[in-house]
């Protein structure tokens, strides 16, 4: 099974509007951590927010914030005042366990290819 | 200079050969990985090393291998390469803590003819 989903093979949003990418995850761990990193054209991969799975208020970095939603499994990535810059593949990925045990390892969505129109 | 580099960018080559891509960091980790990149697919895990002394393998090591020659070095090889390894490879580090991101380097792009 699927440990990280992302439903929404492509996204399009108009310049200054906001928009939400989907992000759903399956573990049995209590503790987890969820990731979003965004790849330009370019190809490198940038690191946008985090979330840990005991974190009681949702993640924010300036115009990012991840909905995270436990019981649902969800940890939504929404991009406030999208920027033409913003055009990007968007992953979301999840690192299980915490400390040693986890050695650190991320399982990756397939990605959300983001576009955003003038 | 990059915290995570890796080597070469880009690489053609030809099925059969046997082909090294490099990584080395400044970041001072000891956890080093190894992940390729297919359309559709998202990042996958290939090998990681905890540290010079430990090697294990991800969910695709087939047909690939490693060496950990220090704390800042960590190398893939394709022992034989094959068309449908052709992938954008990534390299990446991180620190002990959990709460923390991994770094990646810029990504090898491979392709196999």
């Amino acid at each position: 099974a699927q440990k990280i989903t992302q439903t929404q093979p492509g996204m399009f949003v108009q310049e200054k509007e906001a928009v939400t990418l989907d992000c759903t995850y399956d573990t049995s761990d209590p503790s987890y951590g969820l990731f979003w990193y965004k790849q330009p054209s370019s190809g490198e991969m940038i690191f946008l927010i985090y979330q840990g799975s005991y974190d009681q208020q949702n993640a924010t970095e300036g115009r990012y914030s991840l909905n995270f939603q436990k019981a649902r499994k969800s940890a939504n990535l929404v991009i406030s005042a999208s920027q033409l810059g913003d055009s990007a593949m968007y992953f979301c990925a999840m690192r299980e366990g915490l400390g040693g045990t986890s050695y650190g390892k991320l399982t990756f969505g397939q990605g959300t290819i983001l576009t955003v129109h003038p | 200079d990059a915290d995570v580099t890796q080597t070469p960018r880009n690489r053609i080559t030809k099925t059969g050969k046997r082909i090294m891509l490099e990584c080395s960091q400044t970041k001072g980790h000891d956890r080093m990985y190894w992940y390729r990149q297919d359309p559709g697919l998202g990042l996958r895990l290939i090998y990681y090393s905890f540290d010079v002394k430990d090697i294990n393998k991800g969910e695709i090591s087939d047909g690939y291998s490693v060496s950990r020659q220090a704390q800042a070095k960590f190398s893939l090889s394709l022992e034989s390469a094959i068309p449908n390894q052709t992938a954008l490879y990534f390299c990446a580090t991180s620190a002990p803590d959990s709460d923390t991101e991994a770094f990646f380097g810029q990504g090898t792009r491979l392709t196999v003819v």
